[in-house]
């Protein structure tokens, strides 16, 4: 069946930078794109932008632009998202998501990602 | 960026009643391609968000025929004919509106 297995929960100094991981199983991993959608305690849910897998190209909310990369990886059907200059603010639950064309479908399990001095 | 306004943000309801979860977007999400790109997911209590419906009011293959969407331009409407305890979560609508960025409403809390 069709998966997305992410990599597991970080810890991070402020300023430092995390890589989170989401391979990819049971469909053509060059086939859709990923997008990346990340959750804050108790908060809702903020879409950070996306990799069109298949070609490489991004696109990035204006918020994450300058602090995050999407990458992917065809021959491990694996899609990274890399965030730089980590703050106390980036503590959240990171997820990706495959996107089809009815929407984003499945997610991953996410990926806690804790910025603490 | 094209902001989700979800009303309300909480909402109990009893067993076997319905419940309606409305979304108003900033600007019109008709699509040049003629498709509104309005969608609706649940957060289950611990588990990732998962995709309910897709262009306003189609059903992802396997979500139950109690839920449906309904709207157009800027006004929708997430329903749920007969609340099961199943249902718990946060219900969020997103849009993915062209070349814009996508947006998520705040999220509607649902509760028995």
């Amino acid at each position: 069946q069709v998966q997305l297995v992410q990599s597991g929960a970080e810890v991070k100094r402020p300023g430092a930078s995390v890589r989170v991981s989401c391979k990819a199983s049971g469909y053509d991993f060059t086939d859709f794109g990923i997008h990346w959608v990340r959750q804050a305690p108790g908060q809702g849910l903020e879409w950070m932008g996306w990799i069109n897998i298949g070609k490489g190209n991004t696109k990035y909310s204006q918020k994450f632009q300058d602090r995050v990369t999407f990458t992917r990886d065809i021959s491990a059907t694996t899609a990274y998202l890399d965030v730089r200059s980590l703050r106390f603010e980036d503590t959240a639950v990171y997820y990706c998501a495959r996107r089809i064309l009815a929407g984003l479908t499945p997610w991953g399990q996410g990926t806690l990602v804790t910025v603490s001095s | 960026d094209i902001g989700l306004t979800q009303t309300p943000l909480s909402l109990s309801v009893t067993p076997g009643q319905p419940a309606s979860i409305s979304c108003k977007s900033s600007e019109s999400l008709l699509n040049s391609d003629g498709k509104t790109h309005l969608y609706w997911y649940v957060q289950k209590p611990g588990q990732s968000p998962q995709l309910l419906i897709y262009q306003v009011s189609r059903r992802l293959s396997g979500v139950s025929e109690r839920f449906s969407g309904s709207g157009s331009g800027t006004d929708f409407t997430l329903t749920i004919s007969r609340v099961e305890a199943e249902d718990v979560g946060v219900y969020y609508c997103m849009q993915g509106f062209q070349e814009t960025p996508w947006t998520f409403g705040q999220g509607t809390k649902v509760d028995i």
